[in-house]
């Protein structure tokens, strides 16, 4: 059973635009949310993350909203740009005590 | 080192034969972890190491899999009697402490069973 869900398996948008990439969890035991990106032939590398304490939390033209009732949260990239092509996984964690559990990830595409 | 380090990069084996994959952590990270990422799927926890003590291996799939962690630093994640199901790309990552905080990853090494 996947604990955190990522519907879109792919998203397309235009340069300068605003990307929203979704995720779903359903273990409300999570406290902790991490967003990853992943370039081909790389591992995934960092990009921003929040606590449950916070419901925004943002990094330049990153930010994430997490709404714990829903048990959702989303990743907004503004203004989108090619080089944010990549995989984007959503990930969370138990009071960082457990290890991340992640979902299927969303490819992006932004197109000049 | 600077970063995680995973060798090879590329394995192609035949079915039923043994590999083993190596993992070398950031310096000084306490907590090392294998995933892998089967083709449309995302990352699956395998096993997690932090420090001394007993790893967590509630993620591996079968009895062929196995991980060691040798002098709390290099790990290897061994696969027995190889399957086609094992086709992934396994990855490792680290982190200075215990827990989902600061993971980085290796590039990770792509496996093929033929």
């Amino acid at each position: 059973d996947q604990q955190v869900k990522q519907n879109s398996p792919s998203l397309s948008v235009q340069e300068g635009r605003i990307s929203i990439l979704n995720c779903d969890y359903t273990n409300s035991m999570f406290d902790y949310f991490l967003w990853y990106k992943k370039y081909p032939a790389e591992g995934p590398t960092f990009l921003i993350s929040i606590s449950s304490i916070k419901d925004k939390n943002e990094d330049g033209r990153f930010t994430v909203f997490l709404n714990k009732s829903a048990k959702h949260l989303s990743l907004h990239i503004v203004p989108s740009q090619p080089g944010d092509s990549a995989v984007y996984f959503c990930a969370a964690s138990t009071s960082g005590n457990t290890p991340l559990v992640f979902g299927k990830g969303t490819r992006l595409s932004v197109i000049a | 080192g600077a970063g995680v380090s995973q060798s090879p990069s590329n394995k192609v084996t035949e079915k039923g034969k043994d590999v083993e994959l190596r993992c070398d952590p950031i310096s000084g990270h306490t907590a090392l972890y294998w995933y892998r990422q089967s083709l449309g799927q995302g990352l699956e926890f395998l096993i997690y190491f932090q420090g001394n003590s007993a790893p967590d291996k509630s993620g591996l799939p079968s009895d062929r899999f196995s991980a060691e962690r040798t002098g709390g630093s290099v790990s290897t994640l061994t696969i027995q009697r190889t399957q086609q199901e094992d086709s992934a790309v396994y990855l490792c990552a680290s982190s200075l402490v215990q827990g989902g905080y600061g993971y980085t990853f290796g590039s990770g090494t792509r496996l093929t069973v033929v």
